[in-house]
């Protein structure tokens, strides 16, 4: 069966630092792999989505960028943390189907 | 531009009641439309998908109304519980491409209270 993982799960980070959120897809093989925000009691935001290894499609113009490294990783960077990027950082997959399955989130703070 | 709204933002129901969750999308090339549920502090789950060539799909206590001509599409909760009490997100997805990307409404925060 197929399984998201997500880490870390909880983040504070100061404004201005890096940031790195992982996520890694088992049981399937050329996902396309997606990344969501939701600020706090809001809908989900679409970041970016990968179709395949190296190709990064950008949804929002941002803080933030992406990348995929293999076939089932998918990796979502900052080079320096602003305060509105605080919030829910969600994971999702589809492999050839409709169906997009989600990770468990990150939780990003940004003080 | 919002290409999914969905109502209402929040709906508190009692328990054995009914909640139902309304979504309209203005895109007449979507070609699939599920509902999914999050729970505070953890992903949104995939609860029940229907495509337009079906009026209506239930599973268990949960029903999707489907209406092609009005362009909108309903989420039934029947016998609603306390452990339903969560957001419920309406989606959509174009037909055609490869990148299934999803356009999700803002949530709905349902309360079933005991």
């Amino acid at each position: 069966s197929q399984t998201i993982h997500q880490w870390p799960a909880t983040l504070v980070q100061p404004v201005g630092s890096p940031l790195s959120l992982e996520c890694t897809v088992e049981g399937t093989s050329n996902p396309n792999l997606y990344w969501y925000r939701q600020a706090a009691g809001r809908g989900l935001q679409l970041l970016f989505y990968s179709v395949g290894i190296g190709q990064i499609s950008s949804e929002v113009p941002q803080n933030l960028s992406a990348s995929r490294p293999q076939d089932r990783q998918f990796i979502l960077s900052s080079k320096k943390l602003l305060l509105s990027d605080s919030g829910f950082y969600l994971c999702a997959w589809t492999a050839y189907t409709d169906t997009q399955y989600f990770g468990p989130g990150t939780r990003l703070t940004v003080l | 531009q919002q290409q999914v709204k969905q109502s209402p933002q929040s709906l508190i129901v009692q328990k054995g009641g009914i909640s139902i969750i309304n979504c309209a999308y203005e895109n007449t090339a979507f070609d699939y439309f599920p509902w999914y549920q999050q729970f505070p502090g953890k992903g949104p789950a995939l609860l029940i998908a229907i495509r337009p060539d079906v009026s209506e799909k239930k599973e268990g206590r949960f029903t999707i109304s489907f209406n092609k001509s009005a362009k909108q599409f309903s989420l039934h909760i029947m016998d609603s519980q306390p452990g339903d009490s969560a957001t419920y997100f309406c989606a959509a997805k174009r037909s055609g491409g490869s990148n299934y990307k999803l356009t999700f409404g803002k949530g709905t925060l349902l309360t079933v209270n005991p």
